[in-house]
């Protein structure tokens, strides 16, 4: 039982360019969500998913895509990097306790 | 969004303290948090509160959910070296989860 994967650990891009971070997990979980933490200012969730097919706007959505067709991926993809997006991202997931969530090991992300 | 503040930011202690930290907002919750964070990894959940006024304890951890539902207290008695890292405290609203800023603890041995 792996819980949640990332992929990358790190990564480093140039403004302009795409990437998408990867989100895995094998615990069959509904409830699937990306945050980001800056210095500072916490964890702040970009977007979530209750469920294979449906997926929400959270409170900093801007920059950031996300699907979800299996239940066990949900991958997030910046689509043109901005030095702003420079952060942790975490992956998290819940199951039938949703409040329990489960966090992934984050992926670092520098835009150049 | 909504907005958890939490205090201190951070604390230096030595190595068998106790340690107090808060977490108030302006917003009622009908659940309170509390995660940990060490270096380089993602949050680990430590309590979950469900109720106005519950004390719910987990080792030498103890957490308490506010009467006024607006916030929330994490207790850490005797702390020793492993107690180091980043506190949060969280709360949900319908299906998105909000988090404090963080409380950052320093055992020194």
């Amino acid at each position: 039982n792996a819980g949640v994967t990332q992929t990358p650990k790190f990564q480093v891009l140039k403004t302009g360019q795409s990437m998408t971070l990867q989100c895995a997990q094998d615990m069959n979980h509904e409830y699937m969500s990306w945050y980001r933490q800056d210095p500072g200012m916490g964890l702040r969730l970009i977007h979530y998913s209750v469920g294979a097919g449906i997926t929400d706007q959270g409170e900093v959505p801007n920059g950031y895509n996300v699907s979800r067709s299996t239940t066990e991926d949900f991958p997030l993809r910046l689509l043109s990097a901005a030095p702003s997006q420079t952060s942790v991202y975490f992956c998290a997931s819940s199951g039938q306790g949703w409040y329990e969530q489960y966090f992934g090991p984050g992926t670092r992300l520098t835009v150049t | 969004g909504q907005q958890l503040n939490q205090s201190p930011q951070s604390m230096f202690i030595q190595e068998g303290e106790d340690v107090s930290m808060n977490c108030t907002s302006s917003s009622i919750f009908n659940t309170w948090l509390w995660y940990k964070q060490d270096p380089g990894e993602g949050p680990v959940l430590l309590i979950a509160l469900y109720k106005a006024g519950e004390l719910t304890s987990n080792g030498r951890l103890t957490a308490q959910f506010g009467i006024t539902r607006k916030d929330s207290f994490l207790n850490i008695s005797a702390s020793i070296p492993s107690d180091v890292g980043i506190y949060f405290c969280a709360a949900p609203a319908g299906n998105q989860f909000y988090f404090g800023t963080g409380t950052s603890l320093t055992v020194i041995p």
